[in-house]
């Protein structure tokens, strides 16, 4: 059985960096069949994808325009787990941050995500 | 971006009644593959979304039979076929068909 478990703060001083991590078991990040995912929910915005890594004999990232500039998804072979870097946040940052599966097309769940972590609420706040 | 427009954006149900969520897309969501990433997720209070349909009328692994998708290019449709008490919640329509990837408004379905 597959599960997602973040890690993270939950409150982040305005300019600084937001970091998750998302330890995955029951699967590999190395996996050819995946792409591991970072979503956000907040009021104003809804659920909004920020990016993914992913592996097909190397290493891939794609991130959304709106945060491009300041964000960062690594994968950590060694800890069977991937991660987020948000940098200079601001109040708008603040929000619920997913990790979440995205099986390969030909799979159950293909395309979709199908396995999420818990959640982390995370607030933007001198 | 792909826009995607649910609609309604709530729907009070009575138990045991049909209930239906609308979704379209601002583009097609035929990839150049031939296939259609249109996924349907639900979400409860204080809890992470979980997927119930993908591409277009997949049913997920434990998703209850009166759960069905439909639809093709760009309007979708998510139907309960008998609503329970446990089907309340938001539910949200997300394209993969092409980045970035993006979700519906959401719907919140009412248990009357």
């Amino acid at each position: 059985q597959v599960q997602l478990q973040q890690s993270g703060p939950r409150l982040v001083k305005p300019s600084q960096t937001l970091s998750f991590t998302c330890a995955i078991s029951g699967d590999s990040v190395s996996s050819n069949s995946a792409a591991w995912n970072w979503i956000r929910q907040s009021p104003s915005r809804g659920l909004e994808w920020l990016g993914r890594t992913y592996y097909r004999s190397k290493w891939y990232t794609d991130y959304a325009e709106s945060v491009k500039s300041r964000i960062s998804i690594n994968p950590d072979t060694s800890k069977n787990q991937f991660s987020l870097q948000l940098n200079s946040v601001t109040p708008e940052d603040t929000a619920i941050y997913f990790c979440a599966r995205q099986p390969n097309d030909v799979l159950p769940g293909g395309d979709a995500f199908d396995i999420w972590g818990q959640g982390t609420m995370v607030t933007v706040s001198s | 971006d792909i826009v995607m427009t649910q609609t309604p954006l709530s729907s009070p149900v009575t138990l045991g009644q049909p209930a239906s969520i609308s979704c379209r897309s601002s583009q097609s969501l035929v990839h150049s593959d031939g296939d259609t990433d249109l996924s349907w997720l639900q979400q409860r209070p204080g809890q992470p979304p979980r997927l119930l349909i993908y591409k277009i009328s997949n049913r997920f692994s434990g998703v209850p039979d009166r759960f069905s998708g439909s639809g093709a290019g760009t309007d979708f449709t998510l139907k309960i076929s008998r609503v329970e008490a446990e089907d309340a919640g938001v539910y949200y329509c997300m394209q993969a068909t092409q980045l970035p990837y993006t979700f519906g408004q959401g719907t919140k379905l009412e248990i009357k």
